[in-house]
């Protein structure tokens, strides 16, 4: 597609379920970011997807937190048994290697766990 | 590793006035620049982005930004802006080499009032 897509574009779970967050990155892109965007924590590196390499974790801030990126295209993120702290803005980018490797942005799923 | 520092949360101005929005930068690697904007209820957008040359970049929507080595900086510039530019800015940067993903300021709301 044109840009990168994303998921529901709102979510609203109830504490303890299960939710997931879908991405469609720009298509030839083989780099593939999670984000979360938080009130008053600004914009948080979750996890990084590059081609067929080990995709880096390092910002799940938990074991909830996990993602696949299917083919090398599609990506989806889940969070298990929310929690209210989980209530944020889920942002999917993805880039190419040139070009500085520029990050493009999809709109984002509004996820609020009551 | 690194970070961003955007010195100012907010930034009020009237309708035609110049605006300059700050980002710090601290890295002991080279960096790309990047400046984003994000509207209400949307993803973040690229503006611009510097990765070598001239250290005076052209953006999108009139913005330009200005690479400053020695002081570590990015500011962001418009000499006259639109009600429509209400918006949050965020400046990122990105290792040169190697793998890293970006890091974000915090933001600086830019609020245009008539």
């Amino acid at each position: 597609g044109a840009g990168v897509s994303q998921s529901p574009s709102n979510k609203v779970t109830e504490k303890g379920k299960d939710v997931e967050l879908r991405c469609d990155p720009i298509s030839g892109h083989t780099a593939l970011y999670w984000y979360r965007q938080s009130l008053g924590q600004g914009l948080e590196f979750l996890i990084y997807f590059q081609g067929n390499s080990a995709p880096d974790k390092s910002g799940l801030p938990s074991d909830r937190f996990s993602a696949e990126r299917t083919g090398g295209s599609v990506s989806t993120l889940t969070i298990q048994r929310t929690q209210q702290e989980d209530s944020a803005v889920y942002l999917c980018a993805s880039s190419q290697r040139e070009g500085g490797e520029t990050q493009y942005f999809g709109p984002g799923t509004r996820l609020l766990v009551l | 590793a690194q970070s961003v520092t955007q010195l100012d949360s907010q930034v009020p101005v009237f309708e035609e006035a110049p605006v300059e929005l700050r980002c710090n930068y601290s890295s002991s690697v080279s960096v790309y620049l990047f400046w984003y904007v994000q509207y209400p209820n949307q993803g973040l957008q690229l503006l611009l982005k510097y990765l070598s040359g001239s250290t005076l970049v052209k953006g999108i929507n009139g913005f330009e930004a200005e690479f400053n080595k020695s002081q570590t900086s990015f500011h962001l510039r418009k000499p006259s802006v639109h009600i429509s530019d209400t918006a949050e800015y965020f400046c990122a940067v990105k290792e040169v080499s190697g793998y890293s993903t970006l890091t974000f300021g915090k933001g600086t709301m830019l609020l245009v009032s008539p």
